[in-house]
């Protein structure tokens, strides 16, 4: 079994400010490491995958996240946020074959 | 593009109807998945599918059904609802494999008075 930790529920930052969203996960077997956005009144999607090779991935709109396998963490992080964003950012570990373990979700508020 | 419809943005039953909730993905995905989503709680799995006519209980199946008699459908069935089942109900799609990310629908939140 995998289990999920975001460890922050709520992050509020000014626009242009780094940001850092927090995740560690647990698991017995190898997973595999996902950021999923979820904008206002919309579905979640995927922001980026860590599979294998280089533990640090980027997303096309400028976040990164490094995988850290002695510490189990995919923290989320991008160097100076926008407005747009404002919205849920949810960590997942995927184990078995498509099936995969949410975390609580952060909610991350960009303010002007 | 990958695409997930469910067949309501916003629903509103009442304590004991039986609720169906529709899910159609247009991508040949062999996997599917129903969550409900609640505040300070993230997505939490119902039910999921690998396959037609296939099955399994997630997390929180407890008055919970489901029925995939197609490929592209997947339904989830509140047999009598109630209102703690007052909720945002996801549902997700996949190809085959472990390293695949899900595609989610748009949501039905459900009110149940």
């Amino acid at each position: 079994a995998q289990s999920v930790t975001q460890l922050d529920s709520q992050v509020p930052v000014f626009e242009e400010a780094p940001v850092e969203l927090r995740c560690n996960y647990s698991s017995s077997v190898s997973v595999y490491l996902f950021w999923y956005v979820q904008y206002p009144n919309q579905g979640l999607q995927l922001l980026l995958k860590y599979l294998s090779g280089s533990t640090l991935v980027e997303s096309i709109n400028g976040f990164e996240a490094e995988f850290n396998k002695s510490q189990t963490s995919f923290h989320l992080r991008k160097p100076s946020v926008h407005i747009s964003d404002t919205a849920e950012y949810f960590c997942a570990v995927m184990a078995n074959a498509g099936k995969s373990t949410f975390g609580d979700g952060t909610t991350l508020t960009v303010k002007p | 593009d990958v695409k997930v419809t469910q067949s309501s943005r916003y629903l509103v039953k009442r304590t004991g109807e039986k609720v169906f909730l529709e899910c159609v993905q247009d991508m040949d995905h062999e996997n599917m998945f129903w969550y409900r989503q609640d505040p300070g709680l993230g997505l939490r799995l119902i039910y999921f599918s690998y396959d037609v006519k296939m099955k399994e209980k997630g997390d929180i199946p407890e008055g919970y059904s489901v029925s995939r008699e197609k490929k592209e459908r997947f339904s989830l069935i509140l047999e009598s609802a109630s209102t703690n089942q007052t909720s945002m109900y996801l549902c997700a799609s996949t190809t085959g494999g472990p390293y695949n990310e899900q595609f989610f629908g748009p949501g039905t939140r459900l009110t149940v008075l």
